[in-house]
C-alpha cells in the first residue's frame, strides 16, 4: 500500500529565509505532484514531476524528485508572506493519487 | 486545463439525511475522482468514477454510503447517505483531462456540516 509522508507538518518561518519541505513515499510511482491550498479554498497545482532528477521552479518555489530515494523536496527561497498556505505532495499514476499529510506554512513578516 | 464547478458550495444537514453533490466540468473527461478532506486533514480518495462503468471505491468507502453517478463525460454526482456528524468534511471532485499535461484539476469543494 502506497504511503506518503511529509515533514514538517507545521512550519513557521521568517520572511527572507529559506526552507525545504520533504515528501517521502513508500512504493514506486510514476508521478509526483505538489499542490497549494489556501484556507477555505480548493487545491492549486504547483508542479508535476515525472522522472528521476526532475527539477521545476516557479518564482520562489523549486521542486525536485529523486525516484531512487522515493523523495521529493519543495524548496522555498527568500520566503514572503504570500507563500503562507498548506502544501501537499501527491503520488500516483493516472488512476489514483495518494496525498501526503500536508505542511502548513506560515511566513512571518 | 479544465474548469470545474460544484453544487452546493456548502450545506448544513441533519443526521440521518442524505445530500447529493454535483460536479460539472467544462470539457469531456474520462477520469473523475471524488475526495474527502476532513477538517485540518489531508485529502482521501473516495472513489474513481468513469463514464459507462461502476465507480471504483477505495478501502473504507462503500457504494451504499457514497453512491456515485457518472451519466456523461462532463458530470458526476456523489451522494452522502444516512449522514452522521463524522461525515462533516469538504468533498472535492477532480478530473484528469489526460491531455498530456499530467495534471489533475480540482473543483472548489463542497463544505458539509452534519448536525
Amino acid at each position: 500500500e502506497l504511503k506518503v509522508e511529509q515533514n514538517p507538518l507545521f512550519l513557521s518561518m521568517q520572511e527572507g529565509k529559506n526552507y525545504t519541505i520533504y515528501c517521502n513515499y513508500s512504493t514506486t510511482s510514476d508521478r509526483l505532484y505538489w499542490y497549494r491550498q489556501d484556507p477555505g479554498k480548493s487545491l492549486e497545482s504547483l508542479f508535476v514531476l515525472l522522472s528521476n532528477g526532475a527539477v521545476k521552479q516557479e518564482g520562489r518555489l523549486m521542486a525536485s524528485l529523486d525516484t531512487k530515494a522515493r523523495l521529493s523536496t519543495l524548496h522555498i527561497t527568500a520566503a514572503v508572506h504570500d507563500l503562507s498556505a498548506t502544501y501537499f505532495c501527491a503520488v500516483g499514476g493516472t488512476y489514483k493519487y495518494i496525498f501526503g499529510t500536508g505542511t502548513r506554512l506560515k511566513v512571518l513578516a | 486545463s479544465a474548469v470545474i464547478s460544484q453544487k452546493p458550495s456548502r450545506d448544513i444537514c441533519q443526521r440521518g439525511t442524505s445530500l447529493t453533490i454535483q460536479c460539472q466540468v467544462d470539457s469531456q473527461v474520462t477520469m473523475m475522482f471524488w475526495y474527502r478532506q476532513q477538517p485540518g486533514q489531508s485529502l482521501t480518495l473516495i472513489a474513481t468514477a468513469n463514464q459507462g462503468s461502476e465507480a471504483t471505491y477505495e478501502s473504507g468507502f462503500v457504494i451504499d454510503k457514497f453512491p456515485i453517478s457518472r451519466p456523461n463525460l462532463t458530470f458526476s454526482t456523489l451522494t452522502v447517505s444516512n449522514m452522521s456528524p463524522e461525515d462533516s468534511s469538504i468533498y472535492l471532485c477532480s478530473v484528469d483531462p489526460l491531455d498530456g499535461q499530467a495534471k489533475q484539476f480540482f473543483g472548489p469543494g463542497t463544505r458539509l456540516t452534519v448536525l
